[in-house]
């Protein structure tokens, strides 16, 4: 079976520094996605790991782990615009679709 | 920039009612994927095509929901007869190719309203 877990919510203030967990369970593994969702609109993608380590893009980075199952968005310089949902996803056994968790909602205030 | 672009944006309803969405994926995106959102949930896959032909519709509750993508390109998600239950985000997602080095463009979604 297939199954991703990331924490409910999560609170933060501007300027600081957040990582949001994803633990993920896969039969076979073909890369993990992050998406940012903000209320009321569709996801857009943040990054892709598919290699163990460190993937930096700006103020975001994200890191697998691919012997522990898990992954993390690491958000620097926090921003009031980056209040939104964070969608942990992997790939389903055939490789083909995506597997999303329930997804964690940070709320950044001043 | 090219995007998936779905319609309508908003769709309100009453129970044992049909209603039907449209989907156009970015231009030469042979994959095509809708997936249903529930408010506070992740995404979850109700069909996904590539080209015209279903790759994998096991999630789709096949007695009242139907999807047809018949030249490959657009695509329609019907419900026919709608029930509380189907109230949720109808989102519509395309990649150039299935698999896993594609990312997945997501469209606005439709959002359904069953009363």
């Amino acid at each position: 079976g297939q199954n991703i877990d990331q924490p409910t919510e999560m609170t933060a203030t501007e300027g600081a520094i957040v990582q949001i967990n994803c633990t993920y369970q896969t039969s076979g593994f073909n890369g993990l996605f992050w998406y940012q969702q903000h209320a009321g609109e569709a996801p857009t993608f943040l990054s892709y790991n598919v290699l163990d380590g460190l993937e930096e893009k700006g103020r975001f980075s994200s890191f697998l782990s691919r012997s522990k199952g898990y992954s993390y968005l690491l958000l620097k310089e926090l921003q009031m615009k980056d209040s939104a949902s964070y969608l942990c996803a992997a790939f389903n056994q055939a490789g083909t679709a995506l597997i999303f968790g329930k997804g964690t909602t940070l709320s950044v205030s001043s | 920039e090219a995007e998936v672009a779905q319609s309508p944006r908003y769709k309100i309803t009453e129970k044992s009612q049909a209603v039907a969405f449209w989907c156009d994926p970015i231009s030469g995106h042979a994959t095509l994927y809708w997936y249903r959102q529930i408010l506070g949930q992740g995404p979850e896959l109700l069909v996904q095509f590539q080209d015209e032909s279903v790759v994998d519709d096991s999630q789709l509750p096949k007695d009242r929901f139907s999807a047809e993508r018949l030249k490959g390109v657009d695509s329609t998600l019907k419900i026919q007869p709608a029930e509380l239950g189907d109230s949720a985000m109808y989102l519509c997602a395309s990649s150039p190719r299935s698999g896993s080095s594609y990312e997945q463009y997501f469209g606005p979604g439709t959002r359904l309203t069953v009363t």
